[in-house]
């Protein structure tokens, strides 16, 4: 069946470094994919989305492309802040509009 | 807009009694409301999609008849562990949906409930 593979974390960083979080996938048709965030005491919330193949998703300064030959779709973002510490999510969505998410990766971001 | 809200956000309770969790969307009328449960480090994994008016569509491995999920109205669905046990001690979280637009239905989450059997 479908799947998410996302990076273990804690990822810890200092203010203004670049961030990586490696998400990957499998599934049988052409899913759209996703990242959503999840701040402490707070749900889940959309960060950004790709619907087909090469597409980039792009919010807050977070980007991600959906690469079909890799099967990936990695969050990046040039210079995080302490504001984004958070939980971060990939998840794949197929036409039953079900969502099927990675593990979470938490980010600490330290001054 | 499209905020949704659980209630409690944290409940406590002994083995055996039933727990009923509720899931609202504030601002919107939700056409399809979907029930998750969370273990710690783990992924979420969805017990079940709901729709207003009809039953409960359950994933494979979920207990129908251990976690009833009611949608009564557009803006409330609820989740009642039945005979609650250690074991079903988790966090579950609710999202809405409203509905297609331009080919995706996005969810809107609940800030999710801890509940802790003892």
């Amino acid at each position: 069946g479908d799947s998410v593979t996302q990076m273990e974390g804690p990822v810890t960083l200092s203010e203004e470094a670049f961030l990586t979080i490696n998400c990957t996938y499998t599934a049988t048709g052409y899913p759209s994919l996703f990242w959503y965030v999840q701040y402490p005491g707070e749900g889940l919330q959309l960060l950004l989305k790709a619907t087909k193949a090469d597409d980039k998703g792009s919010n807050k300064g977070f980007e991600a492309t959906y690469r079909k030959e890799t099967t990936s779709f990695h969050l990046e973002k040039g210079s995080v802040q302490v504001s984004d510490s958070a939980v971060y999510f990939c998840a794949l969505g197929e036409n039953t509009d079900k969502l099927i998410f990675g593990t979470g990766t938490r980010l600490q971001v330290f001054p | 807009g499209a905020v949704v809200s659980q209630h409690p956000s944290r409940v406590i309770c002994k083995s055996g009694t039933s727990v009923k969790i509720e899931c609202r969307s504030l601002d919107f009328q939700a056409t399809t409301m979907f029930w998750y449960r969370q273990f710690p480090k783990q992924s979420l994994m969805l017990m079940a999609t709901s729709n207003e008016g009809s039953k409960a569509t359950y994933e494979q491995g979920v207990e129908k008849d251990k976690f009833l999920i009611n949608h009564a109205s557009l803006t409330l669905s609820t989740l009642t562990v039945t005979s609650a046990h250690p074991e079903d001690s988790s966090f579950y979280i609710c999202s809405a949906t409203l509905g297609r637009v331009a080919g995706y239905n996005e969810q809107f989450f609940g800030p999710g409930t801890r509940l802790t059997v003892l």
